[in-house]
């Protein structure tokens, strides 16, 4: 256990729908890092907060939005589905300024039919 | 941006051999961290190895070691006597001090271990 935790494990809806995915992130971490994987294929980092603020953005479609919450979870909204979003979503976190290490969760499986 | 390549998409290697996993980057900046991730079937990113670019002194843990050459900003990772449990998909990571705390990945190599 990484200590990052993200729900749901596996998710399978349809196109056109709407999924929130949600990371708490380790004990202490204030940095929340949300990344794609889709099959086979590298991660593609989408975006990443900081004690509630947004520090960069990746390559994240409008259709997909994220906050960071006063208790430091944090969801990643994914609208309008396409059968392409179908992959493997992935929370990491770490301390934040200085910090050399990502922690990864275990990753939310979204399945689009 | 950063970026980091992988060259090796696919790699094998007899059970109890060693391997050489390949990863550069590009970068201006002087002082920065690299690391090699490990992802099982299971899917879960695995924390192998770093290396802070400051020293000189290659990374080791246990089975893994690292080749950092900072000059030719290459930073390969090797694997000795490899064992089944190796099998999975490597991916070498750079992070950056100046980009806000930002991690670039590279394309992975997939390792297979031939019993």
């Amino acid at each position: 256990d990484s200590g990052v935790t993200q729900t749901p494990k596996h998710l399978i809806t349809a196109t056109g729908q709407r999924v929130t995915l949600r990371c708490s992130p380790r004990s202490g971490d204030l940095s929340v890092y949300w990344y794609q994987q889709s099959l086979d294929q590298g991660l593609q980092f989408l975006i990443q907060y900081y004690n509630g603020e947004e520090r960069a953005k990746g390559n994240i479609l409008e259709r997909f939005s994220a906050q960071q919450f006063p208790d430091l979870h944090s969801e990643l909204n994914l609208s309008s589905l396409e059968l392409g979003d179908s992959a493997l979503y992935f929370c990491a976190s770490n301390i934040g300024s200085g910090a050399n290490v990502l922690t990864f969760g275990a990753g939310s499986r979204l399945t689009v039919l | 941006a950063q970026t980091v390549t992988q060259s090796q998409p696919e790699m094998s290697v007899q059970e109890a051999e060693t391997v050489t996993l390949s990863c550069t980057y590009d970068t201006s900046e002087s002082d920065y961290y690299l690391f090699w991730y490990k992802q099982p079937p299971s899917r879960q990113m695995i924390l192998v190895i770093r290396q802070e670019a400051y020293k000189q002194q290659n990374a080791t843990e246990n089975r893994f070691s690292v080749n950092f050459q900072k000059a030719a900003k290459s930073f390969s990772l090797k694997i000795s006597d490899s064992q089944l449990g190796d099998a999975a998909m490597y991916f070498c990571a750079y992070r950056s001090p100046n980009t806000g705390n930002q991690f670039y990945f590279g394309t992975g190599t997939s390792l297979t271990v031939i019993p």
